[in-house]
């Protein structure tokens, strides 16, 4: 059974930082692509980034380009996402999701419980 | 960036009656190369991750009642619930995943009447 389990989440002041983690089981976890998906307190969802299963390719929104980071080590099998300079509008609770193939194709077939980030002083 | 607008925004059904909801999306998301269309629906219940339902434009995933049902293609397209059961009381986004960035509809919240 896929599982996806997400852990890092808490309150953090603005201009702070925060790492999520995203602990994977029940799949080859090296086999697919990742992703973080958010969504903001009764909004809808925004994507944040998407990592290779190989590791040498990762994309961002460019709401996050350049604060955060996706990474992951295949051999914990776990998904990371360092955020920097956090603001108010990071406020969200935070899915980690797996793709479909190890290349990125955008299709989320598994979904984390998600893990809440709270940007306030 | 491709935008890609639900409407309505929410709906109430009836049980056992048949439910629609809209897709746009601002640019194609058809691949002429393999003449798929780059479209994903999901649920979320509430207090839940979203769901998987359909991706391809209408291809069910496993799982999947066959009540749901998704068509369209290009920039228009449909999800379609056939008969309405309680369970399906939740939140339906479109995603495209054509191009980076991936970008989702704003959701359409179905109810029951």
């Amino acid at each position: 059974e896929v599982q996806l389990v997400e852990s890092g989440g808490g309150l953090e002041q603005p201009g702070g930082s925060l790492r999520l983690s995203c602990a994977a089981s029940g799949f080859t976890f090296s086999n697919y692509a990742m992703s973080w998906v958010r969504q903001a307190p009764g909004k809808g969802l925004e994507w944040v980034s998407t990592i290779s299963g190989s590791d040498d390719s990762t994309y961002y929104a460019d709401s996050v380009k350049g604060r955060f980071t996706i990474s992951r080590d295949n051999s914990k099998n776990t998904l990371y996402l360092q955020m920097n300079s956090l603001g108010a509008e990071d406020t969200a609770v935070y899915y980690c999701a797996k793709d479909i193939l190890i290349t990125p194709v955008g299709r989320f077939d598994y979904w984390g419980q998600g893990a809440l980030v709270t940007v306030s002083s | 960036d491709i935008v890609m607008t639900q409407s309505p925004d929410s709906l109430a059904v009836s049980l056992g009656e048949r439910a629609t909801i809209k897709c746009k999306s601002s640019q194609s998301v058809l691949y002429s190369s393999n003449n798929k269309n780059y479209l994903a629906w999901y649920q979320q219940r509430p207090g839940q991750p979203p769901k998987l339902l359909i991706y391809w434009a209408s291809t069910r995933e496993s799982g999947v009642p066959d009540r749901f049902s998704g068509s369209g293609s290009g920039t228009d397209f449909t999800l379609t619930i056939s008969s309405l059961q309680a369970e399906d009381v939740a939140v339906y986004y479109c995603q495209q995943y054509y191009t980076t960035p991936y970008s989702f509809g704003q959701g359409t919240k179905l109810e029951i009447k």
